[in-house]
Parts: C-alpha cells; sequence; structure tokens
C-alpha cells in the first residue's frame, strides 16, 4: 500500500537514553515533516525536508536532530530523553507542487512514553 | 498572523443526528482551511480542504464545510452521525510563508462523541 510509514509505533524508555524514531514514505513525495503531539491533542511542526534539506526548524531542543538520508525518508533522533518529550510524534510528507494548500499525508504516529 | 479557534473541545451527539464542528479562523490573506480527523490511535486524515474555489466543500464520509469570509469561519457539518465517526476532529489553516514553504497551523481539536 502506498502510505507514510513509521517505526516503532511504540516507545517506552528511561530519561537520558537515546532513541530514534524512523518514517517512510512511499507517496514519490519530495517534502516530509515531523510533528508533535501533546497530551492535549495539540500538534505542532518541529521539522521539515525538502529534498534532504531542512527547510523548517521550529524552536526545539537541539537535542532533536532530524536525518533525511533520501527523499523518501525522515528520522528524528532525540538524546538524552527527558520526561517532557513524551508525547505521539507524527511524520507527514508532501509534495511541493502542491504548495498551494500544501496537502499532507500523515503516518500513523509513534507514542513515547519516557519514564 | 494566522490561527484557527475551534469552539468546542468535545461535542457529543446521537446516531443519525446532524453534526456541527465549529472553526473561526483569523489569516492576514486569503486562506486555505482544512479539516482533519483522527480515530483513536490512528494517524490524521484529510477530510477535506478548501482553497478558494468552491465555498461549500464536501469531503469525505459524507462531511462538508462551509467557508463564510464575513464570520471568519469554516465550521464543518454532517446530516446524520455514525458511529464510526467518533473521533477528533482538527480545523486547520495554512500558515505563513517560511523558509519556501507554507506551514499548517492545526487548531485545539474537537473530541466528537456519537452514542447509539
Amino acid at each position: 500500500d502506498t502510505a507514510v510509514s513509521q517505526t516503532p509505533k511504540y516507545l517506552v524508555t528511561q530519561m537520558g537514553n537515546d532513541k530514534s524514531i524512523k518514517c517512510e514514505q512511499n507517496l514519490g513525495h519530495d517534502t516530509m515533516y515531523w510533528y508533535k503531539q501533546d497530551s492535549k491533542k495539540f500538534l505542532k511542526i518541529m521539522f521539515s525536508y525538502n529534498n534532504k534539506e531542512l527547510i523548517i526548524n521550529e524552536t526545539v531542543p537541539n537535542r532533536f536532530s532530524p536525518k533525511s538520508p533520501d527523499k523518501a525518508h525522515l528520522n528524528l533522533h532525540i538524546n538524552s530523553l527527558e520526561l517532557g518529550d513524551s508525547a505521539v510524534y507524527f511524520c507527514a510528507s508532501s509534495h511541493v507542487r502542491d504548495r498551494s494548500y500544501n496537502e499532507q499525508f500523515f503516518g500513523p504516529g509513534t507514542r513515547l512514553t519516557v519514564l | 498572523a494566522q490561527s484557527v479557534t475551534q469552539l468546542d473541545s468535545h461535542v457529543s451527539v446521537s446516531e443519525g443526528t446532524p453534526v456541527l464542528l465549529r472553526c473561526n479562523y483569523s489569516s492576514s490573506y486569503s486562506p486555505s482551511l482544512f479539516w482533519y480527523v483522527q480515530h483513536p490511535n490512528k494517524g490524521l486524515q484529510l477530510l477535506l480542504k478548501y482553497t478558494s474555489a468552491a465555498t461549500l466543500v464536501k469531503g469525505i464520509n459524507g462531511f462538508e464545510a462551509e467557508f463564510k469570509k464575513s464570520e471568519t469561519s469554516f465550521h464543518l457539518t454532517k446530516p446524520s452521525a455514525h458511529m464510526s465517526d467518533a473521533a477528533e476532529y482538527f480545523c486547520v489553516v495554512r500558515g505563513p510563508f517560511s523558509g519556501g514553504y507554507n506551514k499548517l497551523i492545526f487548531g485545539a481539536g474537537t473530541r466528537l462523541a456519537v452514542h447509539p
């Protein structure tokens, strides 16, 4: 199926650990995003990459480092995890040709719990 | 600045009755507006979008929304609720042009509960 996929779906870890979340899209899109959804369901963009180039970088701690090996993949690495990092992280993708309305397709999310 | 306000955090309806989820927007230019739905433990799915064409926009699963510039509103409606409509709904506006691309700005969400 064509889709945006994320792994893992659930991630439980201790404070201070380093973890990564992977995202892949096979929609042929050239722009990918990471969003954070907090416990109140509020969604906020963190990063966006276009053709492996960082184009949006919101005010996110530098413990968060996105990496895009190619335009179909955007991984999120988090160093020194903190309790406040617990959230659901969504990956999304879109095609730059559609910038007029910027329709984005979302992955199923990764629920990160930091103990 | 662009923003959206979803006027109800929770809406509860009976199956078969109409659904109304309210959204007001603020935009310094002609907005692009979207409604996304998030079912429990699932990703977000686009329901419908307004991009300055017809003001009444039809989406999937029988939902529609009407863009009213005079009221700065983009309310989501459905004539008859189904149990499977129970989910979180997000009103979204296209944000400012940044780094060559437009960001999406999400509302706080409205949780729709549907009772038998």
